[in-house]
């Protein structure tokens, strides 16, 4: 039973504009999220995340919103930068689990120069 | 200076070996991790050990034994290995099991049994 999902496995975004990565999850216990990246042959890198008691945390070119109503979040990256592409994973964590991380599947972001 | 490193970065075996990965943080943190990435690139959760002490053990076959000799170090080793034993496994770390922290990852050994 997959409880955290990325539905998009790739998406492409032209440089400058606006990438939107998705995630839904199903465990309503889950109240910390977070986004990473991961390039090729190298371990996921921290991106962002979200506290379930926000809706919106930002910092720099990078949002994240969480919709606890629709079990739904998302990570926007304005603008879009050819050095973004990589692969963007969700993860998600309920408090007092010891920090076990539940991973979606992943979403291979490509941004054309 | 590396964070979270793990050797080898590849390790190519056969069938019914044992292998042992190294896993080493210099973060200062007190929890580390195990997770394998198989090969649909679904990264899930193995182990979590807090100060050398295992708090998460993620019903993993227990030819899998994790090996902490110290908060900065948590090794795994893999007996009689099977072909679906290939995958990349990630070692990670964090501040401290209810810190809410972000973990910090390795890059990763890549594990393909012949």
């Amino acid at each position: 039973d997959q409880q955290v999902k990325q539905n998009s496995p790739s998406l492409s975004v032209q440089e400058g504009r606006i990438s939107i990565l998705n995630c839904d999850y199903t465990n309503s216990m889950f109240d910390y999220f977070l986004w990473y990246k991961k390039y090729p042959a190298e371990g996921p890198t921290f991106l962002i995340s979200i506290s379930s008691i926000k809706d919106k945390n930002e910092d720099g070119r990078f949002t994240v919103f969480l919709n606890k109503s629709a079990k739904h979040l998302s990570l926007h990256i304005v603008p879009s930068q050819p050095g973004d592409s990589a692969v963007y994973f969700c993860a998600a964590s309920v408090r007092g689990s010891g920090d076990k991380l539940t991973f979606g599947t992943g979403t291979r972001l490509a941004v054309r120069p | 200076d590396t964070a979270v490193s793990q050797t080898p970065k590849y390790l190519v075996t056969q069938m019914g070996n044992d292998k042992s990965i190294k896993c080493e943080q210099n973060l200062g943190h007190d929890t580390m991790y195990w997770y394998k990435q198989d090969s649909k690139k679904f990264l899930k959760i193995m182990f979590s050990y807090n100060n050398k002490e295992l708090i998460i053990n993620e019903t993993v076959p227990n030819r899998f034994s994790p090996k902490s000799p110290d908060k900065a170090h948590l090794n795994l080793h893999i007996n009689s290995l099977e072909l679906g034993d290939s995958a990349v496994y990630f070692c990670a770390s964090s501040p401290g099991r209810f810190s809410n922290q972000p973990q910090h990852f390795g890059d990763g050994t890549r594990l393909s049994i012949l």
